[in-house]
């Protein structure tokens, strides 16, 4: 079964920036396109970035763009979002989500981790 | 960018009920709507895509319809697993917008 584990949340300060990993198993990682979603505490949900699924394609929320950066290593099944210039309002658990089809990307999300929580503050 | 909005924000209702939440689009999304269900502490898991499509392995008590601006979720005998947060998201611009979501209490 499709298994998504993410990792390197932490509490880092403003303006630092910090690393999330998501490794996929049970599904062919290379065939799909792959999300971010973030939470912040008690709030909804909020899409991050997509990758299709060669990392050709790359695509941001505006409340991101320029600061985040996402990728993937397709040889080692895992998922990249490098986080920098943090802001206390990037605060969130941050979840890797599958695209529900193959290439192109249907932003549909139909498999999550658990997540991992971020905190950004002084 | 497209926004979403859902109501109610939130609604009390009963083991049994029939129970409705609507999600507008400030634009056309066409069919591109998709439903999630999310309990505390827990992931989202997809309910509905498609605006009507049934994930597999959810209850068909859960149907989705609309097309266009307008949308709806309907679960019908509500059950007590049913009692959790939902979520529509567009997948029609790459901009994958949520609504603010519809908490589901227990009455």
């Amino acid at each position: 079964q499709v298994q998504l584990v993410e990792s390197g949340g932490g509490v880092v300060q403003p303006e630092r920036s910090l690393r999330l990993s998501c490794a996929a198993s049970g599904f062919t990682f290379s065939r799909y396109g792959m999300h971010w979603v973030r939470q912040a505490p008690g709030k909804g949900l909020e899409w991050v970035a997509l990758i299709w699924y060669d990392g050709s394609n790359k695509y941001y929320a505006d409340s991101v763009k320029g600061r985040f950066t996402i990728s993937r290593d397709n040889s080692k099944n895992t998922l990249f979002l490098q986080m920098n210039s943090l802001r206390a309002e990037d605060t969130a658990v941050y979840y890797c989500a599958t695209d529900k089809v193959p290439a192109p990307p249907g932003g549909c999300f139909d498999n999550w981790g658990q997540g991992t929580l971020v905190t950004v503050s002084s | 960018d497209i926004q979403m909005t859902q109501s109610p924000s939130s609604l009390s209702a009963s083991v049994g009920d029939r129970v409705t939440i609507t999600c507008r689009a400030s634009q056309s999304i066409s069919s591109y709507l998709n439903w999630y269900q999310q309990k505390p502490g827990k992931a989202p898991e997809l309910l509905i895509y498609g605006a009507s499509r049934l994930e597999s392995g959810d209850p068909s008590r859960f149907s989705g319809s609309g097309s266009g601006t307008e949308f709806t979720l309907t679960i019908s005998n509500l059950q007590p697993e049913d009692f959790a947060t939902y979520y529509c998201q567009q997948s029609y611009s790459t901009s994958h917008t949520f609504g603010g979501g519809t908490k589901v209490e227990i009455k």
